[in-house]
This record gives structure tokens, C-alpha cells and sequence, in this order.
């Protein structure tokens, strides 16, 4: 069936990093653009990062500009995302989200299940 | 960065009770408003898109409403596995971003 499942995900000391895999199946992974999108404990949803369909051109939250990497591979059908210099304010679950953009649906449809990331000396 | 803000916080019901939850941006957003639901341990679910559109497998007892800056986001009888964090989320201005959310949680 068509999913998304993250994985990389641990407990990391404040300025190292660490990076996140995302395996898709079930559809065509390169027609799709890519979103990572993280949830602080307690908290809401934040967008992170995008890639497009060939990872051409990818964009950034201002909170992890600089610091953060999104990566796809489409031979593999994976997505990544590396983290550098990471900080305390990290601390969420990762999630992959699959970007639908049909006529008048632009949504999020397919969602993986996260994966926890831990940013603590 | 357009601010979605979501209202109320917490909204106690009953099964049963209608539940109206809005959503309002700080800046329009045309139509490019989509709702999810997330319930505990799990990832969001796409509930509605193009504001007033359900998704595929989506109930009719979930409507929304509104375009601009205003939305809607109604469930005209709840049943139990509507209880859980509901989250607009808007694509009309870029960066993409979320509203808080709001718990409707069961009286």
C-alpha cells in the first residue's frame, strides 16, 4: 500500500548531528514533491523543509535554514534530511509528508508515522 | 509568514453535539486552506482540502466553509474517534504553515 516510513531518528548531544531517512512505497515516488514537517512535545505542527520531484530545488524553514539538508533519492525512493548543529529546540518527531497538487487539492495526503529525534547533553 | 489562528484552544462536547472550529489567517490565503485531524501517537490525517472539498473516505458529517481569511471547520454530529487535535494548515502564501490547533475533547 502506499506509505512512508521514517526512520534515523535518536537521542543526540547538542551541536552534533544526525540523519533522517524516509523509504516510500507504493507510488511513484519521483512524481511527488516531499515535505519534512516536525511536532515538538506537547506542541503543534511546523514545517521544515520541502524537495521537488527531482531534487532540483528545496526550501527551508527559517529555523533550520543553514543548518538542516533535504535530499531525495529516486533510484532508492527515499528521502533524508541531515541535521547539523543541532539544538535543544529540535527535540520533535520528524515526520515525511507526501505532497498532492491536483486542480484545486494541494494537501498533504500521505503521512509517515515519525520518528523521534532527542536533542540532549 | 501568514499566521493561521485557531479557535477555541479546547472545545468540550458530547457524541452526538455539533463542534464548529475556525481557523483565521493573517493575510488571505484565497481558498488554499486544508484541515487535518491528529489523534494521539499518530500522524495527521487529511480531513479537508481547498477549504471546503473532503478528501477521499472522509465522513459527511465533516464540512468546511469560508474562503480569504475566515474558515470553518464543522462536524455536524460527533462520534467518538472525532475526539482528537484538529490543525488548519494553509498553502496560499509561502512559507506553508500551520495553525496551533484545537483539542476537542469529550465533555
Amino acid at each position: 500500500q502506499v506509505q512512508l516510513v521514517e526512520s534515523g531518528g535518536g537521542v543526540v548531544q547538542p551541536g552534533r548531528s544526525l540523519r533522517l531517512s524516509c523509504a516510500a512505497s507504493g507510488f511513484t515516488f519521483s512524481s511527488y514533491i516531499i515535505h519534512w514537517v516536525r511536532q515538538a512535545p506537547g506542541k503543534g505542527l511546523e514545517w521544515v523543509a520541502v524537495v521537488w520531484y527531482d531534487g532540483s530545488s528545496e526550501h527551508y524553514a527559517d529555523s533550520v535554514e543553514g543548518r538542516f539538508t533535504i535530499s531525495r533519492d529516486n533510484s532508492k525512493n527515499t528521502l533524508y534530511l541531515q541535521m547539523n548543529s543541532l539544538r535543544a529546540e529540535d527535540t520533535a518527531v520528524y515526520f515525511c509528508a507526501r505532497d498532492v497538487t491536483v486542480g484545486t487539492l494541494h494537501a498533504f495526503d500521505i503521512w509517515g508515522q515519525g520518528t523521534m529525534v532527542t536533542v540532549s547533553s | 509568514e501568514t499566521v493561521l489562528t485557531q479557535s477555541p484552544a479546547t472545545l468540550s462536547l458530547s457524541p452526538g453535539e455539533r463542534a464548529t472550529l475556525s481557523c483565521r489567517a493573517s493575510q488571505s490565503v484565497s481558498r488554499y486552506l486544508v484541515w487535518y485531524r491528529q489523534k494521539p501517537g499518530q500522524a495527521p490525517r487529511l480531513l479537508v482540502y481547498d477549504a471546503s472539498t473532503r478528501a477521499t473516505g472522509i465522513p459527511a458529517r465533516f464540512s468546511g466553509s469560508g474562503s480569504g481569511t475566515d474558515f470553518t471547520l464543522t462536524i455536524s454530529s460527533l462520534e467518538p474517534e472525532d475526539f482528537a487535535v484538529y490543525y488548519c494548515q494553509q498553502r496560499g502564501n509561502w512559507p506553508i504553515t500551520f495553525g496551533q490547533g484545537t483539542r476537542l475533547e469529550m465533555k
